[in-house]
């Protein structure tokens, strides 16, 4: 089964920050998705990606499948960043239909 | 398109009710999966279906029961709840396998069995 590990836990910044949460896991993957679930408690997909790197906006999402790590960033961030953001994963080992969560990364941004 | 909707939003049992979660998606997915969010702990699946008449258990299925008789609907049942029951529940649903496809989620039901 695989463990999937986020740090840190809770991250505070400063409006205009860059800002880094990483993902680890201990099993190979086909797929790592970032998630992020606002305050009011809905939870939205950021990013799907099994290589390289993804940008949408401010938020940029790398993967290295050889060291089974995972960052997401965030360039210039902004009070409304601030939520959970949650790592999962596919788990090439399974049928593929299934994730596997992190606990998150609580993330405030103070303006 | 509503995507993903659930009802109720809260809801309050005592030990040894049942109900019924209800969770209804308008983008024609094939997969739908039903998840618990407890505080602190990562996502645990509960039960999914890849598609109509097709369901089959997650990592946490013990207490509840799943029926997926339409593409656009899979309620997810509570037969004897448990104050362990008490957690947030979110559906969700994906075109397609979670290694090639986005998993789009409802708003979330609070249940808390007292």
């Amino acid at each position: 089964k695989n463990e999937v590990e986020q740090s840190p836990q809770n991250l505070t910044a400063q409006e205009g920050e860059f800002i880094t949460i990483n993902c680890s896991y201990s099993v190979g993957i086909s797929a790592l998705h970032w998630l992020q679930q606002h305050p009011g408690g809905g939870i939205v997909s950021l990013f799907m990606l099994s290589s390289g790197k993804k940008k949408h906006g401010r938020l940029i999402a790398t993967i290295n499948i050889q060291e089974k790590h995972s960052s997401l960033h965030i360039t210039a961030s902004h009070p409304r960043d601030s939520a959970v953001y949650i790592c999962a994963v596919s788990d090439s080992q399974s049928s593929g239909d299934k994730l596997t969560f992190g606990t998150g990364t609580r993330l405030a941004v103070r303006p | 398109n509503a995507g993903v909707t659930q009802t109720p939003k809260f809801r309050i049992l005592k030990i040894g009710q049942s109900m019924t979660l209800q969770c209804t998606q308008d983008m024609n997915h094939n997969y739908m999966y039903w998840y618990r969010q407890d505080p602190g702990m990562g996502l645990k699946l509960i039960y999914y279906s890849v598609g109509a008449g097709i369901t089959d258990k997650g990592e946490v299925p013990n207490g509840y029961n799943v029926s997926r008789s339409t593409t656009e609907d899979f309620p997810l049942r509570l037969e004897l709840a448990a104050p362990s029951q008490t957690s947030v529940y979110f559906c969700a649903s994906s075109w397609g396998q979670a290694s090639y496809n986005e998993q789009f989620f409802g708003p979330g039901t609070r249940l808390t069995v007292l």
